[in-house]
C-alpha cells in the first residue's frame, strides 16, 4: 500500500501571499489531520476532515483553512502568510471509522514551507 | 489541561538499553504513542498502549505505562546506530476528539560507538 504522499515537499512564499498545500492519504483512509511543526511551538494539531467535513480544529487563526475532497485527498490554505507561518506541516492518514482503534494515525514526509 | 513532556536530549553506547520517559495531563486519555522522527522526513509510528495495560513489548521496544503517575517511557533494547532520532509522546485525549494528538517536544537520541 501506498502511504501518505504530501505536495510540494518543499516551498518559498513571501509574506502577505498565501498557499495551498496537498495531501493524498492511504488508499482506504476516510480521515486526514494535519498538523504544524516548528521548533518554538513543536507539533501542534490544526484540523481534521473525515467525509469532506470538518471534524476537529486546534488553536490557529482563521488564516489556516482545509477541506476534504469525495477521494479523502484534503488541501490546507494559508492566507495572508506570515514569518511566524514558516514550519514543517504534516499531513496524517487514518482509517477513521469508529470501530478502527487504536485510532492509528501515519503521517507523510511534510511540506516544508519558508515565509521571506 | 492538556500537556506531554519529555527530556530533551539523551545519548547512549551502541549496543546499550535508551530508555525515553514522558509524562502526561490528561487521565482521560485512551491511548498513548511513540513516534520516530529522523532528519528531514515525517513521523514513523513505533508504537502505542492503551491505556489499561501496563506493558506492552514488540521486539526490541518495550512500552511501560504508570497510570497513576501518567508515566510513560519508551525502551529500546540493543540500540543502533539506526536509531538515532528524535522520539516523540503523544497522548490522545477523549475531549480532543478522534484523532487530535498531543505531542510532547521530542527527546533527541544519539547513538554513539
Amino acid at each position: 500500500k501506498a502511504g501518505v504522499t504530501q505536495t510540494p515537499r518543499y516551498l518559498i512564499k513571501t509574506r502577505g501571499q498565501q498557499v495551498t498545500l496537498s495531501c493524498s492519504p492511504i488508499s482506504g483512509h476516510r480521515s486526514v489531520s494535519w498538523y504544524q511543526q516548528t521548533p518554538g511551538q513543536g507539533l501542534q494539531f490544526l484540523f481534521e476532515y473525515f467525509s469532506e467535513t470538518q471534524r476537529n480544529k486546534g488553536n490557529f487563526p482563521g488564516r489556516f483553512s482545509g477541506r476534504q475532497f469525495s477521494n479523502s485527498r484534503s488541501e490546507m490554505n494559508v492566507s495572508t502568510l506570515e514569518l511566524g507561518d514558516s514550519a514543517l506541516y504534516l499531513c496524517a492518514s487514518s482509517p477513521g471509522r469508529s470501530g478502527s482503534l487504536p485510532y492509528e494515525q501515519y503521517f507523510g514526509p511534510g511540506t516544508r514551507l519558508t515565509v521571506t | 489541561g492538556e500537556d506531554v513532556e519529555q527530556s530533551l536530549f539523551l545519548s547512549v553506547r551502541e549496543g546499550d538499553s535508551s530508555v525515553i520517559n514522558c509524562t502526561y495531563t490528561d487521565s482521560s486519555s485512551t491511548y498513548l504513542y511513540w513516534y520516530k522522527q529522523e532528519p528531514g522526513a515525517g513521523l514513523q509510528l513505533l508504537t502505542y498502549i492503551f491505556s489499561n495495560m501496563d506493558m506492552k513489548q514488540d521486539q526490541r521496544l518495550t512500552v511501560l505505562l504508570n497510570k497513576k503517575d501518567k508515566h510513560l517511557s519508551l525502551r529500546i533494547a540493543d540500540t543502533q546506530t539506526g536509531d538515532s532520532a528524535i522520539y516523540f509522546c503523544a497522548e490522545r485525549p477523549l475531549s480532543g476528539g478522534y484523532n487530535k494528538l498531543i505531542f510532547g517536544a521530542g527527546t533527541r537520541l544519539a547513538v554513539h560507538p
